[in-house]
């Protein structure tokens, strides 16, 4: 079946713009997970959702990083005024409920010039 | 301090060895304890988990040392395919959704 799906695979912006990065996890999957990974790091835990809601947010950098998923399935994640550290590849990933694997997308490379 | 800690390697080996490294880890509340597998420039992907009482699947062997708060991970007759970097993850704390990665340590095996 069709496993996470991100897009775009790579977005190449300005300092001070605004991106969108959309997440389509596995159908089926209520929970979604949003990460962040720098060169040479493991990926940095950013977001968590249960269906609609934001469960645990506590990874997000500061205010200017936010996520939605309105109707429970796609997500987006919103990074408002980027800045060249937020250069990084943006990884979602989905499980079928808390405790189980965690399964992710190819990710998004967001470059911030 | 970093919540998982690697050795980064790289570990160069030839086909056929076998190679083994471990990662530590500072939450003493954590419960639940994984290897990944990432190649390049790819998304991780699961490898296994780690039990307690340590497991094989195939030619890997994860060991875990509460006491210590290390785990290990061990390859035997190492494949040209097994080329890769191994990510150390752990839960943080109580939150067993929420994962901590270490930084990975990398693997070549040679021909």
């Amino acid at each position: 079946g069709a496993g996470v799906s991100q897009t775009p695979s790579n977005k190449v912006t300005e300092k001070g713009k605004y991106v969108e990065l959309r997440c389509d996890p596995i159908s089926g999957h209520t929970a979604l997970y949003w990460y962040r990974q720098s060169l040479g790091q493991g990926p940095e835990f950013l977001i968590y959702f249960q269906g609609t809601g934001a469960a645990d947010d506590s990874g997000l950098p500061n205010d200017r990083f936010f996520a939605v998923r309105p109707e429970g399935s796609v997500s987006t994640l919103k990074i408002q005024r980027t800045e060249r550290g937020d250069s990084a590849v943006y990884l979602c990933a989905s499980s079928s409920s808390l405790y189980n694997e965690q399964f992710f997308g190819p990710g998004t490379r967001l470059t911030v010039l | 301090r970093k919540e998982v800690e690697q050795d980064p390697g790289p570990f160069n080996v030839p086909e056929g060895a076998t190679v083994a490294f471990n990662c530590t880890y500072s939450n003493s509340a954590s419960q639940s304890f994984f290897w990944y597998r990432q190649d390049c420039r790819k998304e991780p992907k699961l490898l296994m988990s780690v039990y307690s009482s340590g497991n094989e699947d195939g030619r890997f062997t994860a060991q875990l040392n509460r006491a210590s708060q290390y785990i290990s991970l061990l390859i035997r007759d190492s494949k040209l395919s097994d080329s890769a970097t191994y990510l150390c993850v752990v839960n943080m704390g109580t939150g067993r959704y929420k994962l901590s990665f270490g930084a990975g340590t990398t693997v070549t095996v040679r021909a």
